[in-house]
Formats: C-alpha cells, sequence, structure tokens
C-alpha cells in the first residue's frame, strides 16, 4: 500500500533558489529514503535519514525527518537545471525488503 | 559496466500476448526486486526475491510470474497480457538480505505498450 505523500505535486523554481519537498508517511520506519527520477530514466538514491536522525546533509541536500509528526523534507540549495526531475521519498515496507514509495514531486528548474 | 540492466527498454506488443523482461544486476547483490510505475508516476512493489527465494509477491496477478535462474538475474514473464498491464516495470537490486529499507539500485526501466 503506498505510504508516502510527497506535497507539493508540481514545483517550479528559477536556477539558484532553494527547492523544499515534503513527504508524510503512515507507520512507524527504520528509516526513510529519498531518490530522484530523470525522465525516461530509472530511480537513483539520494539520501537516506535513520530513524534516530533530525537531519542529514549530503552537497547541496538536506534533509529532516519528523517521527513525531511523520513528516520528512528534502531540500535542494542552489538549484540547477539539471536538478530537473521528480523526487520520491520511500520508507520500508513491513517485510523490511522492499520500499514504499510516494507519489513524488516534479521539480522543474529554468535557467 | 552498467549495475542493472532491463532488456528490452520498449516493448509494444497486442492484448492477450505473452512476454517477458530480462534483469540482470552485477553488483553481486542479494535481493532483487520488480516494480511497476504508472502513468501517474506511481511506483508499486510488485516482487522481491532474495538469493533466489521469492520473498514478496504483492497481490499481483498470476499472469505474472517472476523467475530468478541465479541471484544476479530476475527476470519477470507476463502471461496474456491485458491493456492494463501497460506501464513502466523497473527491476531493483540491493546489498543485504533482510536488512531494513537498504538502498536500492534500479535498472533504466522497460516500458510496456499494450495494444
Amino acid at each position: 500500500s503506498q505510504q508516502g505523500e510527497e506535497d507539493p505535486q508540481a514545483l517550479s523554481i528559477q536556477e539558484g533558489e532553494n527547492a523544499t519537498m515534503n513527504c508524510s508517511y503512515k507507520t512507524s520506519i527504520n528509516n526513510l529514503q529519498w531518490y530522484r527520477q530523470n525522465s525516461g530514466r530509472g530511480l537513483v538514491h539520494l539520501i537516506l535519514i535513520r530513524s534516530n536522525e533530525r537531519e542529514k546533509h549530503s552537497g547541496r541536500l538536506r534533509v529532516t525527518l519528523d517521527t513525531s509528526k511523520k513528516s520528512s523534507s528534502l531540500l535542494i540549495t542552489a538549484s540547477r537545471a539539471a536538478d530537473t526531475a521528480s523526487y520520491f521519498c520511500a520508507t520500508n515496507s513491513n517485510s523490511g525488503y522492499a520500499l514504499n514509495f510516494g507519489k513524488g514531486t516534479s521539480l522543474l528548474v529554468t535557467p | 559496466d552498467t549495475a542493472v540492466s532491463q532488456t528490452p527498454k520498449y516493448l509494444v506488443t497486442q492484448m492477450g500476448n505473452d512476454k517477458s523482461i530480462k534483469c540482470e544486476q552485477n553488483l553481486g547483490h542479494d535481493t532483487m526486486y520488480w516494480y511497476k510505475q504508472d502513468s501517474k508516476k506511481f511506483l508499486k512493489i510488485m516482487f522481491s526475491y532474495n538469493n533466489k527465494e521469492l520473498i514478496i509477491n504483492e497481490t499481483v496477478p498470476n499472469r505474472f510470474s517472476p523467475k530468478s535462474p541465479d541471484k544476479a538475474h530476475l527476470n519477470l514473464h507476463i502471461n496474456s497480457l491485458e491493456l492494463g498491464d501497460s506501464a513502466v516495470y523497473f527491476c531493483a537490486s540491493s546489498p543485504l538480505a533482510g536488512g531494513p529499507g537498504d538502498t536500492q539500485y534500479f535498472g533504466p526501466g522497460t516500458r510496456l505498450t499494450v495494444l
């Protein structure tokens, strides 16, 4: 069953601006992951944050996790046209093997 | 040196036909998956295999039959294709058996169109 819900569904910004995407989930988790999907391509793992972590950084990416609100956010700073893609949050399924993905946020960064 | 590869990339076929999609990973991972992405980009797990054994079968019609000849390959065979099977199918793999929410590595996808 669908676990995550991203918000907004679509986001359009200009190069250099920051992009923030939010994700809410329903059940308890071990960790939460963010993936990027460029048009016509497979998903690429960006970052994983564990349930006992509140914030994590990787390059221009900053992820926060609030387990009390069952929500996470992904911030991309100083965005570039190459950041144009769909971004998905994912949580582990009950069995722990597969991932439950949200519907994704479609990000458009214009030069 | 592609990590997770799928063939074919595009598949167009008539209703009622039987088709297969192949997946191979050269990462030495124990666990492989098939996901279906619909026209609204929603991704849903179909199957998961760990060391050639079926772990997850998520309410997928039995027209879909995964086959894992070895832990580096997970193929998907679909019988009696229906219009609703049109989607993009992604293969993925992850390193640890039973690891909760391991990072997954995705193939490029196979776009299936059923006419």
